[in-house]
């Protein structure tokens, strides 16, 4: 099946450091998604991509979506505390006509330090 | 009602008991997705609604789990004779549409349930 590679797998940074994360896949996606995790809540959506090349920004978030369909990467600028937590990416396909299931890398632990 | 909602939050069971867990997605939203998400690791797909037809199970691990939608809006994954290898985080999201090219496919997630088999 699918599978992404995301990384690095953790980070530990200071406050107001700029941050960036990755994602690859061996495999083509329609959409790619980039969610944050906070301990005890479901992912949060941050920012969707939904175009080859596409470069979209969501405050001081800014993910872009590769070329060849196959990665992605997700920049933070200006880290603040409130910024921990854990990013996973996601790839969205079309299965079966109308399905989006959605496949997960195994997440970025970002730790910021004030 | 805001997002996705889940219960139970917790689910403490003992090895065999049969187990419900429910989902109430957005109000609205025509897709529903069930996923089980491993300690340290990202959500994986178990199986999806469209309205109250479930198109796609391929997720499932094994015959003892089971989804259903019946009205299109709530839903109910239910395993069976629970096992300890069972014990997860279940997560559910929903999407507003799921049609090709009109948008409004983005998933949305519960807060889940944690099920702990002892």
């Amino acid at each position: 099946g699918q599978q992404l590679n995301q990384s690095p797998q953790s980070m530990f940074i200071q406050e107001g450091e700029d941050v960036s994360m990755n994602c690859t896949s061996s495999s083509i996606f329609n959409t790619w998604l980039w969610y944050k995790q906070d301990p005890g809540e479901g992912p949060v959506l941050l920012i969707a991509l939904y175009k080859a090349g596409e470069l979209t920004s969501n405050g001081r978030l800014t993910a872009q979506f590769g070329i060849t369909r196959k990665d992605s990467f997700l920049n933070i600028s200006a880290s603040i505390p409130s910024d921990v937590g854990i990013y996973f990416c996601a790839g969205q396909t079309y299965s079966g006509g109308s399905n989006y299931k959605l496949t997960f890398g195994k997440g970025t632990l970002l730790t910021v330090n004030p | 009602g805001a997002g996705v909602s889940q219960s139970p939050r917790y689910k403490v069971t003992k090895r065999g008991q049969d187990v419900a867990l429910r989902c109430d997605p957005i109000s609205g939203h025509v897709s529903l997705y069930w996923y089980r998400q491993a300690l340290g690791q990202g959500p994986e797909f178990l199986t999806y609604f469209n309205y109250e037809a479930q198109q796609d199970k391929s997720g499932l691990p094994n015959d003892r789990f089971s989804a259903e939608r019946p009205e299109g809006s709530i839903s109910t994954l239910t395993i069976q004779r629970t096992e300890q290898r069972d014990s997860a985080m279940y997560r559910c999201a929903s999407s507003l549409t799921s049609t090709v090219g009109t948008g409004g496919y983005e998933q949305y997630f519960g807060p889940g349930t944690r099920l702990t088999v002892t």
